[in-house]
């Protein structure tokens, strides 16, 4: 299986940015997603990496390093609205079975 | 354009009464299917996947079952819920192997009481 991590919380101010993180221990990885989940809402697909670097994709960008079993989502000039949770989710190698993780609950402040 | 439409919206069933959710994707033929579940406050979690009709295989055992009797259609089921079943069922698609972004429905709500 998975092992998928994310902390549990971040605040930041509008108009900043915020870095979501998320670190991984796998027996397989087959690439990794990032996914944003309003309370009470199914979660929306952002951005999937599996190449090691970063991925730039103006407002969302995201990171990973392969070999730490890491990844990051940027979020640029932030606004009120992206406060909601940002899920990462790893698959594994038969492409069939996703793993997320618990998700971080992003707080932008006014 | 491909649409995911789940049914129901919310459901409240009684402990050890039966369960059926549903879904259909309408617009993609031979889709990847897929059955979520996230207790409140909780992980989402994959509960199974389907490649091909009549073919399902089970991620994760919640005492659930599913199964795909067409090529649009997921069904999600059990024959005695548990508390436990409580929260958050999300049916998902996606291309076939390979595809890189997952697409969920609206959800069903479930309470066991």
């Amino acid at each position: 299986g998975q092992g998928v991590e994310q902390p549990d919380n971040l605040m930041s101010v509008e108009g900043t940015f915020a870095r979501v993180n998320c670190t991984y221990s796998t027996s397989g990885f087959n690439g990794l997603s990032w996914y944003q989940q309003r309370e009470g809402h199914a979660p929306v697909f952002l951005s999937y990496v599996v190449l090691d670097g970063l991925k730039d994709s103006g407002h969302f960008s995201t990171f990973l390093s392969r070999s730490n079993g890491y990844s990051y989502l940027l979020l640029t000039e932030l606004q009120i609205k992206d406060s909601a949770s940002y899920l990462c989710a790893v698959r594994e190698p038969n492409y069939n079975v996703l793993y997320f993780g618990s998700g971080t609950k992003l707080t932008v402040e006014p | 354009a491909q649409t995911i439409h789940q049914w129901p919206v919310a459901e409240i069933k009684a402990v050890g009464s039966p369960l059926s959710l549903g879904c259909t994707i309408k617009g993609k033929s031979s889709p990847n299917l897929y059955w979520y579940w996230q207790a409140t406050g909780g992980t989402l979690q994959q509960l199974f996947y389907s490649i091909t009709v009549g073919q399902v295989e089970s991620v994760v055992q919640l005492n659930l079952s599913a199964s795909r009797p067409k090529d649009d259609q997921f069904i999600l089921s059990t024959e005695k819920l548990l508390l436990s079943h409580s929260g958050f069922y999300l049916c998902a698609w996606s291309m076939d192997r390979g595809n890189t972004e997952v697409f969920f429905g609206k959800g069903t709500r479930l309470t066991v009481v």
